[in-house]
């Protein structure tokens, strides 16, 4: 089985400044992919970035960018100048192991809150 | 559509009423999926349709919950005999192809409560 853990279930960070989102998973697969998503309150899941398990680089999209520690099984997300609209609840997400289409795994959320 | 539509955005409705949710993939996309928000549970799996075949309906946590998909479109939800337990949000995801690397784009989900 495929588990994906967050264990920040809240955190805040001043505009402008930057803010690490933490992730760990466990799975037996030799390649898998990694998602974050991002629900503001309208609901809607946003993708925000995804990595690839064989990639050693770490994806970035514009101010978001990953740490990925395949070793260590870990996979932050790190937000650069934080902005008024990045405050959402952001989920950690895998493809669940064995399964050619995209059935996800996600944690249990990190509420993040950007104050003025 | 431009996006994934999910109807009806809030439901209310009372134990023991049968409910339907339904989900408006985008145009062209081949895969479906529905996921159950809850704040026990948290974000889990429910069901996977390729065209308007289901081969993983093994989140589904009863027999009192189905769904279907017909045109290789339009997707609805059924909940029989609703418990209060199924107060949740239901969130329908589309994507062009299965492959799991294939982005999924989610709808604004459908708040059911049950009473």
């Amino acid at each position: 089985a495929q588990t994906v853990t967050q264990s920040q279930p809240e955190m805040s960070v001043q505009e402008a400044e930057t803010v690490t989102l933490s992730c760990t998973y466990d799975t037996s697969e030799s390649n898998y992919y990694l998602f974050w998503y991002k629900q503001p309150p309208s609901r809607q899941m946003i993708l925000v970035i995804r990595q690839e398990a064989y990639k050693q680089q770490n994806a970035t999209e514009n101010r978001f960018s990953v740490n990925f520690q395949k070793a260590a099984k870990s996979f932050s997300l790190k937000i650069s100048d934080s902005q008024l609209g990045d405050t959402a609840m952001y989920f950690c997400a895998s493809p669940l192991p064995g399964t050619s289409y995209g059935k996800l795994t996600f944690g249990q959320g990190t509420i993040l809150t950007v104050h003025p | 559509g431009a996006g994934v539509s999910q109807s009806p955005s809030n439901k209310v409705t009372e134990k023991g009423k049968d409910v339907e949710l339904r989900c408006d993939p985008i145009s062209g996309h081949t895969a479906l999926y529905w996921y159950r928000q809850s704040l026990g549970q948290g974000l889990e799996f429910l069901i996977y349709f390729q065209g308007n075949s289901a081969p993983d309906k093994s989140g589904l946590p009863s027999d009192r919950f189905s769904a279907e998909r017909t045109g290789g479109s339009v997707s609805t939800l059924t909940i029989q005999r609703t418990q209060q337990e199924d107060s949740a949000v239901y969130l329908c995801a589309s994507s062009l192809t299965e492959d799991s690397l294939t982005e999924a784009f989610f709808g604004q989900g459908t708040r059911l409560t049950v009473v």
